[in-house]
Parts: structure tokens; sequence; C-alpha cells
């Protein structure tokens, strides 16, 4: 079955520390993804986004993912976490022969002082 | 430049009341998709539409929910009827085209059933 997965309910890391929250997904082609921000009781913010060409893509507020198709995965990265970051990070993806959004159960950031 | 526009950003319905959530799309999008999000939970796809059609509406309950964009206006989504497990964030989604384009959120109507 076509999924979304992201095996990070929560994740606590100190601020300054390095982050990784991962995504990976089952389709049979490489579909477009996405990862998207959401802050308590506000909607989504997109971080950045895949499509096609160099698998590592930089996106907003100093987040980077690095697509690699053996694994499926598309892990969303930054290496100073900021206190500002506490939010709710979901990955998505866009199968390439469609148009609908599979989104995963998101990973709830905690960013300890 | 205004982004997606959902209203009401916050709704509470008695149980059997008609909820309806309103979603403009950003300027020179034709393309509107609705995701439910319950507590704890991810997004889940809901329905797309195009200027009066509806294209997917596979994550549509298959009763009392219903939406439509016409041709001049917001898309609505309704749901009639409603019960305590409909309380949730309704978030709308609009693209410039179809697939594989970037959607841009609303803030979300987040719905209370009391």
């Amino acid at each position: 079955a076509q999924s979304v997965t992201q095996p990070d309910i929560h994740i606590t890391v100190s601020e300054g520390a390095s982050l990784e929250l991962r995504c990976n997904y089952s389709y049979g082609a490489t579909p477009y993804l996405f990862w998207y921000v959401q802050s308590p009781g506000q909607g989504l913010q997109l971080l950045l986004k895949y499509f096609s060409g160099d698998t590592l893509v930089q996106g907003i507020k100093g987040f980077e993912a690095e697509f690699k198709r053996s694994q499926s995965s598309f892990n969303l990265r930054k290496p100073s976490v900021h206190w500002s970051d506490a939010a709710e990070y979901f990955c998505a993806v866009v199968p390439n022969t469609g148009n609908q959004f599979y989104f995963g159960t998101g990973t709830s950031l905690t960013v300890i002082p | 430049n205004a982004g997606v526009m959902q209203n009401p950003r916050h709704l509470v319905r008695r149980r059997g009341q008609e909820a309806r959530l309103r979603c403009s799309p950003m300027k020179g999008h034709s393309h509107v998709y609705w995701y439910r999000q319950l507590p704890e939970e991810g997004l889940k796809f809901m329905v797309y539409l195009q200027k009066e059609n509806i294209i997917d509406e596979s994550g549509m309950p298959k009763e009392r929910f219903s939406a439509e964009f016409p041709k001049e206006g917001p898309s609505i989504l309704r749901i009639q009827q409603v019960v305590r497990g409909d309380s949730a964030a309704y978030f709308c989604a609009s693209s410039s085209t179809g697939t594989g384009n970037t959607i841009y959120f609303g803030e979300g109507s987040w719905l209370t059933v009391v």
C-alpha cells in the first residue's frame, strides 16, 4: 500500500543541537516530496520541496532535506536548532501520476534551553 | 498579496446543526483542496476541486459532507447534522495547477461540536 511514514512521533533536542526528522515513503515511482511546518493553532507553512535534480534541497529557516532514492527517504535536517523551531513537522508526497497530497502523521519537535 | 483565506477560524456547533466552512484560494489559483486534521493525527485528504468541478472526493465521508467550488465565490465545505466526531481542524489549500504543484494552506477552521 502507498504510504508516508514519519517514524518519530516526538523529538526533543537542545537549542543549538542538530536535528534530523525522518520521512519514508512507499510509492512505485519517485513522487514529489515536501516538508511543511505547523505551529500550534496555525496552518501549514511550506519549508521545502523536491521535484527533481539535485537531491539536496535548501529551504527556509535554515532547513534542508536530502532525497535518497535507494532508501525511499526524504529526511529533514537543520544544523543548529533554535527555540522558535518548536512545532509540528509534516512530510508530504504527491505521486507523480496524481495530484493528491499524502501526509505523514507528523513529528512534534520540542526544543529545550 | 493575500494567501489562502479561511473563515470562520473557529466555529462551535451543537450536535445536529450544520457547519459551513469557506475558503478563498490564493489569487490566480483555481485548484482547491480540503483536509481534515483530527487531534494528534496528521492531515487527511478529503476532496479536490476545480472551479465548478469535483475532481477527487475519495476522502469525503459518504454522508453529511459535501463540497463545492462555484464559478464565483469561495469554496464551501458543508457538514450537515454534525456529530462530536466531526470536531477537528479543517484546512483548505490551493494551487495554480494540479499535478505536482505546490499547495499553499490556509490557517484552518477549527470546528467544535458540543
